[in-house]
This record gives C-alpha cells, sequence and structure tokens, in this order.
C-alpha cells in the first residue's frame, strides 16, 4: 500500500514562514492534495498538485517532485489562525490515501 | 450557495446492527466521496460515486457500500456494526472529479 509521512507536529510564530514535508511512494501517482483541518471541523482543501512544480495560491504554496516522491507546504505570514493540522493525501490508481497530518501550532 | 449537508449528525448503534448514512453534495455537483476518521487511523478513503457509479474504492470490507442517486445525493451503509467502526465519517462533493472536494461537517457514530 501507499505509506505516506509527515512529521507529527511543528511549532512557528506568528508571520514567519513554516514548510511542511511530505514523502509518499511513486507508484501508481495520480495527484498530491494538501488539506487544512482546524479541530473538530472537517478538512478544507488547500492545493492539488499533479505536475512538478510550484503552485501558489496567496499565502498557501505547495512543491510537488514527482521523481522523489516529495511535496512540501509553505505557509508564508503566519497567523494565528493558521494553527490547524495539515494533511496530504496522495491519488494513486483508484485509491485515495491520507498521511497521518501535521498538527502546526503557531505562537504569538 | 448550501454547502455539503450529512445526516444525521450524530448516531448511537448497538454491534451487529446496520447504519445508513446521508450525504446532500453541494447543488451542481456530481461526484460524492465518503471518508472514515478516527484517532488511530486518521482519514482513510472509503469511495467515491460519480452520476450513480461508484469509480474510486478505498481498502475497506464489504460491509461498507454506498450508492448515489439522480439527484447526486449518496447514502452509505455499514452492516453488521463492529466497535472499530466507531469513527466520524464525512462526506465530500466536487465537481467532476476528486481534485477540489468540499467536506460536509460529518456524522459521528459510536458503536456501542
Amino acid at each position: 500500500g501507499q505509506n505516506i509521512d509527515q512529521p507529527t507536529e511543528m511549532t512557528a510564530t506568528e508571520g514567519a514562514i513554516v514548510q511542511i514535508n511530505c514523502t509518499y511512494q511513486t507508484s501508481g501517482f495520480n495527484g498530491l492534495f494538501w488539506y487544512q483541518q482546524h479541530a473538530g471541523e472537517a478538512p478544507t482543501f488547500l492545493s492539488y498538485n499533479v505536475l512538478d512544480g510550484l503552485e501558489e495560491k496567496g499565502r498557501f504554496s505547495s512543491f510537488l517532485s514527482r521523481s522523489k516522491g516529495y511535496s512540501y507546504l509553505l505557509l508564508k505570514e503566519l497567523q494565528m489562525k493558521d494553527s490547524a493540522s495539515y494533511l496530504c493525501a496522495v491519488f494513486h490508481g483508484q485509491n485515495f490515501v491520507f498521511g497521518p497530518g501535521t498538527r502546526l501550532s503557531v505562537l504569538p | 450557495k448550501a454547502g455539503v449537508t450529512q445526516t444525521p449528525r450524530y448516531l448511537i448503534k448497538t454491534r451487529g446492527q446496520q447504519v445508513t448514512l446521508s450525504c446532500s453534495p453541494i447543488s451542481g455537483h456530481r461526484s460524492v466521496s465518503w471518508y472514515q476518521q478516527t484517532p488511530g487511523q486518521g482519514l482513510q478513503f472509503l469511495f467515491e460515486y460519480f452520476s450513480e457509479t461508484q469509480r474510486n474504492k478505498g481498502n475497506f470490507p464489504g460491509r461498507f457500500s454506498g450508492r448515489q442517486f439522480s439527484n447526486s445525493r449518496s447514502e452509505m451503509n455499514v452492516s453488521t456494526l463492529e466497535l472499530g467502526d466507531s469513527a466520524l465519517y464525512l462526506c465530500a462533493s466536487s465537481g467532476t472529479g476528486i481534485r477540489e472536494q468540499y467536506f460536509g461537517p460529518g456524522t459521528r457514530l459510536t458503536v456501542t
């Protein structure tokens, strides 16, 4: 099956930049997604990468390297409301596999 | 535009029973996906329906099934409930594919 790895927890300061990494097995890859999930709430779609390179969307950017099985989510100008779990997910074959999530805490 | 709605929001069932959960997608969306979320296993994909056909499927046993109606509303059924089926069940809809999904609030199922 597909194994997706992400750091369990990260801490950063308000106004700073943080990079959350995600690694996955490359076989059968059809696309990579990032979701944000606040505690007690449903996930919210952030980004989708299917080709190599950087996708920018406001304060959030996502990068993909298919040959390395690697992606990262970059959050700039961190705000307190960015404290949440960030889930990396890979679509491969007919299955959609989520990583364990990275819990980000933004401190004042 | 109304978001994704799921009913019921909370449910308590006994081991061995069956349960049906309902999901109404955003108007105009034709793809509906179902997920199970637990503290131990995280978020796991169950299946996706598009135009009344199951298009993608995760690695869950046959006790988990679903269907989609002509109006894109979807139901998920779990038969012979086990204690381990206690979870938050999330439904998500998107226009044509699994790409940009919008999640509903979920149904919290507790099996006793």
